[in-house]
């Protein structure tokens, strides 16, 4: 059964930093990779996917990895800013299924 | 990106009452939706898998006849949650696959939160 953790579970961080949240999971025979953010009692936007042969995916300030071999994923986001306060979720999605696997998501806190 | 529309954003209903959440696929169809339970401060856990015209499959531990899930569109999943009681007070998101796109991305609507009171 695959299962997906997040670390750390929650950062705060003075805006203008760069940080890295680290997503790992059990079994490497993913499809894909998927980082969503969720803004409190709000549904899930999807940020960034990384299909299985791919290495990295970026977009503006944000850019993701993945080692499929290690079982891990990175999201980096330069120049934090407070607008990119929320809960950051990785999911996986295997080979078997269509389902998502999620793990427990980083609350991230940037401050002014 | 695909859009996939959630309604209510928000129910109150009384102990014992049932209520329907919808689910549609906006712009284009969904032949397979995806019905997610969050609680306060947890990641999503997967309740079921929603077919197009034929029965959901539900993962171990969810109660398909409290939970019942209707796919009668490609653009529409139900789920209603029957006799409701206080501990059904979640977050509940479903997500659908644009297949037009390869079948890969999953994207969500905005989620219903339910409390039972």
């Amino acid at each position: 059964k695959q299962e997906v953790t997040q670390i750390p579970a929650a950062l705060s961080v003075p805006e203008g930093e760069n940080l890295v949240l680290n997503c790992s999971f059990t079994d490497s025979a993913i499809y894909n990779l998927q980082w969503f953010r969720q803004d409190p009692g709000k549904g899930l936007t999807s940020l960034l996917l990384i299909q299985s042969s791919q290495r990295e995916q970026t977009s503006g300030r944000l850019n993701a990895s993945l080692d499929k071999s290690s079982g891990r994923s990175t999201l980096y986001i330069a120049a934090s800013q407070p607008g990119d306060s929320a809960t950051y979720l990785c999911a996986v999605r295997n080979n078997a299924g269509n389902m998502l696997t999620f793990g427990g998501g980083t609350r991230l806190m940037v401050k002014p | 990106g695909a859009v996939v529309s959630q309604h209510p954003s928000r129910v109150i209903c009384k102990s014992g009452t049932s209520v329907k959440i919808e689910c549609r696929s906006l712009d284009f169809q969904a032949t397979t939706m995806f019905w997610y339970r969050q609680f306060p401060k947890q990641s999503l856990m997967l309740m079921a898998t929603s077919n197009e015209g034929s029965k959901a499959t539900y993962e171990q531990g969810v109660e398909k006849d409290k939970f019942l899930i209707n796919h009668a569109s490609l653009t529409l999943s139900t789920l209603t949650v029957t006799s409701a009681h206080p501990e059904d007070s979640s977050f509940y998101i479903c997500s659908a696959r644009d297949p037009g796109v390869g079948n890969t991305e999953a994207f969500f609507g905005q989620g219903t939160r339910l409390t039972v009171v």
